[in-house]
């Protein structure tokens, strides 16, 4: 069993679209997270849920928005996409808001890919 | 500004030889040190950890130092065996942070066989 599954594992659109990836976790976790990992290999995190409330929101611009039906889920809407874009996108969960006692379990990346 | 630096973008090994990885950091402020193992095209995994009080924990073949005056980390597997091969990312964090991870930018580990 998948404990983070994301979709879609590749992605590959067009400048001024807008595309959504899709994020679940089944390990009963509190907290969920969004990071990028750009072409210099850092992961930076974007957005981080606790029971689908909003607790962190780096900067990022307004076409990202982050959206959490229930705390098992936390799904990425992208708008209006530029290349700049493109990047890896990793899911994560973790138990509880404390990342020493509470390891982040990531998903399996999606690429974005902006031509 | 980058807060946790891993200068090494590569480190080859040969399999049962010890494998040093380093990190250092800028951020006083850390509290939490981790490292993440990440294999071609997945997630990191959660590898060890280690707090801003002590200056070693050890983990079966893993064991991480810290060096606070430094702001330096270190990563130690030994034996290094060909399943170890695989990117190694530093991260850190502040306690009033929470879960606000600050990652490097990864250190390819190639170990021969």
């Amino acid at each position: 069993d998948t404990a983070v599954s994301q979709t879609p594992k590749y992605l590959v659109t067009q400048m001024g679209n807008d595309k959504s990836i899709k994020c679940e976790q089944n390990l009963g976790h509190d907290t969920m997270y969004w990071y990028k990992q750009d072409s210099k290999k850092f992961l930076k995190i974007m957005f981080s849920y606790n029971n689908k409330e909003l607790i962190i929101n780096e900067t990022v611009p307004n076409r990202f928005s982050p959206k959490s039906p229930d705390k098992a889920h936390l799904n990425l809407h992208i708008n209006s996409l530029e290349l700049g874009d493109s990047a890896v996108y990793f899911c994560a969960s973790s138990q509880g808001e404390d990342s020493y006692n509470s390891p982040l379990h990531f998903g399996n990346g999606t690429r974005l890919t902006v031509t | 500004d980058q807060q946790v630096k891993q200068n090494s973008p590569s480190l080859s090994v040969q399999e049962g030889r010890i494998s040093i990885l380093n990190c250092d950091y800028t951020n006083s402020m850390f509290d939490y040190f981790l490292w993440y193992k990440k294999y071609p095209a997945e997630g990191p995994t959660f590898l060890i950890s280690i707090s801003s009080i002590k200056d070693k924990n050890e983990d079966g073949r893993f064991t991480v130092f810290l060096n606070k005056s430094a702001k330096h980390l270190s990563l130690h597997i030994v034996p290094s065996q060909p399943g170890d091969s695989a990117v190694y990312f530093c991260a850190a964090s502040e306690e009033t942070s929470g879960s606000r991870l600050t990652f490097g930018e990864g250190t390819q580990l190639t170990v021969n066989p």
